[in-house]
């Protein structure tokens, strides 16, 4: 199984749709997780860490669940500059590594 | 907002040749990384730098690659001699000295590889 795994998409919504995007993870990956948002040929921006009691920003929302190896994203009320690629992190025991996902891309359109 | 700053941009690199891509981090920061993105695929872990040591590397970060910090202030990574598959988006990272602090990306240095 690979360590961060996730639908590469591309997921077109409209603008103010909701839109969830998943991601599984291997035992290697599993200490604390990430969403980071990387527009195109640019850097990875951390857009919110997941708590396993799930957590919120905004317009943001990550579900973890340990038990199935899966965490999620919901994205509420999509703006045009949501559109980006969207990055499941872990991270695993006794290392420093982040472990990226290969993304899933996000096109919203008005 | 600080910001994590690298050079050049983008360099264009016969086979062969060495490159070295620099590296400003943030100044309160205490570990530094590299991480590499070739075109398409996932962000890769490359090596973990504190306390002016390598304390992880990854299988990619063979005997081509090294990293410095000799002054205290740039952070870099040499390939001695680089292959076409070394072509790819190099990012700097760092972070304070916090357990689970948010790790800062540079805005990366493009790597082409002719």
């Amino acid at each position: 199984r690979k360590e961060v795994e996730q639908d590469p998409g591309p997921f077109n919504v409209p603008e103010g749709a909701t839109v969830a995007f998943n991601c599984t993870y291997s035992n290697s990956a599993s200490q604390s997780f990430f969403w980071y948002r990387q527009d195109c040929r640019k850097e990875p921006k951390l857009l919110m860490s997941v708590y396993s009691s799930g957590n919120e920003d905004g317009r943001f929302t990550a579900q973890l669940n340990r038990a199935s190896q899966y965490i999620s994203l919901l994205i509420r009320d999509s703006k045009l500059s949501d559109s980006a690629t969207y990055l499941c992190v872990g991270s695993s025991y006794n290392t420093d590594k982040l472990i990226f996902g290969t993304g899933t891309r996000l096109q919203v359109f008005p | 907002e600080p910001e994590v700053t690298q050079t050049p941009s983008h360099q264009v690199t016969q086979m062969g040749q060495e490159v070295i891509l620099r590296c400003v981090p943030i100044s309160n920061h205490l570990y530094f990384y590299w991480y590499r993105q070739i075109l398409g695929q996932k962000v890769e872990f490359l090596v973990s730098f504190y306390n002016n040591e390598i304390s992880e590397k990854s299988e990619i970060f063979d005997d081509q690659f090294s990293v410095e910090r000799p002054d205290g202030s740039n952070f870099t990574l040499k390939i001695r001699s680089t292959k076409l598959e070394d072509s790819a988006m190099y990012f700097c990272a760092g972070r304070t000295g916090n357990s689970g602090n948010t790790i800062y990306f540079g805005e990366g240095s493009w790597l082409t590889v002719v």
